[in-house]
């Protein structure tokens, strides 16, 4: 199985702040890789696939980069809505999987 | 608008059997891929299975593999995961998702329902 590894697990920032979340994955999976943001005890909520493309009606302040293994999520200009859980995904192949997720907290 | 409705959940022992179903509506069901994708409480995510448009094409985890069915029927835009032999691990909300852009096996999930608890307990 391709094993996701986030990091950090958790990160700390401020209302207005860009943070970066990345991605690795531990063989190489082209772009077939999305982001998710689950709130508190609600579904998960696609933000991005293939790597970059931005899912339907997600706000353009969240963009992806990469290729092969490494991956990056970033968030530009964060809101307190901003500040929950984010996990990537691979669908390059059979399981997928998921990252072990990254908790934004507010600082 | 996209919308996916799971039901089924509850309470079941260690040993029960379980069947979830999952209500889709506001696209053309047959022509997409469908999954099950599991959190146990205060962990992340874990995909469970797989079901082709024509459910010609079906793959489950590890996990789950021997214990639990997936079906779909198109006619009525329903999705099931029938879950038998329920183990204390299996205790999670349990989402189908539709796929979108499959590969081998995997799926970006693209749309969520709410998702169903299973608890398994004695």
């Amino acid at each position: 199985d391709i094993q996701m590894t986030q990091s950090p697990s958790s990160l700390s920032a401020s209302v207005g702040d860009r943070v970066t979340i990345t991605c690795r994955a531990s063989q190489g999976i082209s772009n077939y890789l999305a982001w998710f943001q689950q709130k508190p005890g609600k579904a998960p909520k696609s933000l991005i696939y293939a790597a970059s493309s931005l899912q339907s009606g997600v706000p353009s302040k969240f963009s992806g980069s990469g290729s092969g293994t490494d991956f990056t999520l970033t968030i530009s200009s964060l809101q307190p809505e901003d500040f929950v859980t984010y996990y990537c995904q691979q669908y390059k192949s059979y399981p997928s999987t998921f990252g072990q997720g990254t908790r934004l907290e507010i600082k | 608008e996209v919308q996916l409705v799971e039901s089924g959940g509850g309470l079941v022992q260690p040993g029960g059997s379980l069947r979830l179903s999952c209500a889709a509506s506001g696209f053309t069901f047959s022509s997409y891929t469908m999954n099950w994708v599991r959190q146990a409480p205060g962990k992340g995510l874990e995909w469970v299975s797989y079901i082709s448009s024509s459910s010609s094409t079906i793959y489950y985890a590890d996990s789950v593999k021997g214990r639990f069915t997936i079906s779909r029927d198109n006619a009525k835009n329903s999705l099931y995961l029938q879950m038998n032999s329920l183990r204390d691990e299996d205790t999670a909300v349990y989402y189908c998702a539709r796929g979108f852009s499959c590969s081998g096996g995997g799926c970006y999930h693209d749309y969520w329902g709410q998702g169903t608890l299973v608890t398994v307990s004695s």
